[in-house]
């Protein structure tokens, strides 16, 4: 059973570009979550996908846009990129069982996007 | 702008030792805590959801409590191994159910 997926590893962009982000979520998941991991920070929720809609969103500006696609798997994309978007970006899955406080999340890898 | 706190950021074990750290949230509007592993080059890892105050979960030598009242989590580790080095990232999840971090904890357990 594959866990979640993030594609691709690692990525180079300049200032003003935009960048796609994927997530494969664990099968028989049906959410997924976005994160953003500066240097020495802890994660910081970006969004949340259910049923192919935003359910949740953080304190991010719409810069940062989603989607999720009927197979449940789930594209982060940036816009205008600045300096200070360069982090880790981690994908979670879980299946809803409510609003999803209690749902166990499942982490893939991450991308790590690096902004020149 | 929730505060979550995560005591020590890092410390030194040696193997065999146990140890214990915190995570530091706000009382009011709780509705769930969560605690993962996170090992290095590895994904996060989900150890407890937790939600009840006073509640205690364990999982082999890895066990937590919650005190929900005065907004504390306690993460213990019985007779540390070179595998238990990672860091621990606790979340707190308010009533508006978004999840969120706090820092770490970087465990070292030297052998």
């Amino acid at each position: 059973d594959a866990g979640v997926t993030q594609s691709p590893t690692h990525l180079i962009k300049t200032r003003g570009q935009q960048v796609t982000l994927r997530c494969s979520p664990k099968s028989g998941h049906d959410t997924v979550s976005w994160y953003q991991q500066a240097l020495g920070q802890g994660p910081q929720f970006i969004f949340q996908y259910y049923e192919e809609e935003e359910r949740q969103r953080g304190n991010f500006p719409d810069r940062f846009s989603g989607h999720q696609f009927p197979n449940y798997s789930s594209e982060l994309n940036v816009n205008a990129l600045l300096l200070g978007d360069s982090a880790l970006y981690l994908c979670a899955s879980s299946l809803s069982t409510n609003l999803g406080g209690t749902d166990t999340q499942y982490f893939g890898p991450g991308t790590r996007l690096t902004v020149l | 702008i929730l505060n979550v706190e995560q005591s020590p950021q890092s410390l030194h074990v040696q193997e065999g030792d146990s140890t214990n750290f915190t995570c530091s949230f706000p009382s009011s509007n709780f509705y769930a805590l969560h605690w993962y592993r996170w090992e290095t080059a590895k994904s996060p890892e989900a150890l407890f959801v937790m939600t009840l105050n006073g509640d205690e979960k364990k999982k082999g030598r890895i066990s937590a409590t919650l005190n929900t009242k005065e907004g504390y989590s306690y993460l213990y580790i019985k007779g540390s191994q070179p595998e238990d080095s990672a860091t621990y990232l606790c979340a707190f999840i308010g009533s508006n159910y978004k999840l969120t971090f706090g820092k770490g904890t970087l465990l070292t357990v030297n052998p």
